[in-house]
C-alpha cells in the first residue's frame, strides 16, 4: 500500500497566523482526503482534493479558512489560515488504496 | 444521511477476557473498515470488509460484517495489554468515509 509522508508532525502556532501541512505519497493517487480530529473525537472530513481541480469542501469548511493545493498526483497541502485556539486538532491526510484508506502520520497543531 | 453508531464508547477490561465492539450503520454501503489508533498516533488499518458474511481475523482480533442487519462487530479474544487503543469503524459512502465515534479500549494487566 501507499506510504504517506506528512509534515510537520506537530507545531505550536500563534493565533492569527497560518500553517501549511504537506503530504507526499510514494505513488500516484487520484484523490487525497484531508481530515481533522479534535481532541478525543472521531475524524471529520475537511475536503477531497483531486489533481487539476479545486478541492471539494464538506459542510462547515470553507476554502478561505482551509485552502488546499494539489499540484500533482503525489502531493497535496492543506493550509490552516488565521488560526484560533479552536483550530487545535490533529490534521490527517489520506488516500484510498485497494486494501483500505491509508493515513499520514498526522500533524498535531496547537494554537496559543 | 449515513450515520455510524459505535458502542460501547469506552471499555475497560481485564487481560484474558473476551469482548465485542459493535458498529451499526444506517444505509447500504460497499465497504466497512476497522482502524486502530494509539494515543497521539495516526490510524492503522485493521480490516476491510467488502461483502455480507465477511469474516476476517488477525491475531486476537476478528471482524465480521452483516450487511442485512447493517452491523459489523470487532471481537477481541483473550485480550492482552498491547491491544489497548481506540478502535474506529468507518463506512464508505461514495468515496467518503463516515466514522463511528470510536471505542476507547483499556486492557488492565
Amino acid at each position: 500500500s501507499a506510504v504517506i509522508s506528512q509534515k510537520p508532525s506537530r507545531d505550536i502556532c500563534q493565533r492569527g497566523t497560518s500553517l501549511t501541512i504537506q503530504c507526499q505519497v510514494d505513488s500516484q493517487v487520484t484523490m487525497m482526503f484531508w481530515y481533522r480530529q479534535q481532541p478525543g473525537q472521531s475524524l471529520t472530513l475537511i475536503a477531497t482534493a483531486n489533481q487539476g481541480s479545486e478541492a471539494t469542501y464538506e459542510s462547515g469548511f470553507v476554502i478561505d479558512k482551509f485552502p488546499i493545493s494539489r499540484p500533482n498526483l503525489t502531493f497535496s497541502t492543506l493550509t490552516v489560515s488565521n488560526m484560533s485556539p479552536e483550530d487545535s486538532s490533529i490534521y490527517l491526510c489520506s488516500v484510498d488504496q485497494p486494501g483500505g484508506y491509508t493515513f499520514g502520520s498526522g500533524t498535531r497543531l496547537t494554537v496559543v | 444521511e449515513l450515520k455510524v453508531e459505535q458502542n460501547p464508547l469506552f471499555l475497560s477490561m481485564q487481560e484474558g477476557k473476551n469482548y465485542t465492539i459493535y458498529c451499526n450503520y444506517s444505509t447500504t454501503s460497499d465497504r466497512l473498515y476497522w482502524y486502530r489508533q494509539d494515543p497521539g498516533k495516526s490510524l492503522e488499518s485493521l480490516f476491510v470488509l467488502l461483502s455480507n458474511g465477511a469474516v476476517k481475523q488477525e491475531g486476537r482480533l476478528m471482524a465480521s460484517l452483516d450487511t442485512k442487519a447493517r452491523l459489523s462487530t470487532l471481537h477481541i479474544t483473550a485480550a492482552v495489554h498491547d491491544l489497548s487503543a481506540t478502535y474506529f469503524c468507518a463506512v464508505d459512502s461514495n468515496y467518503q468515509l463516515i466514522w463511528g465515534a470510536g471505542t476507547k479500549l483499556i486492557i488492565k494487566p
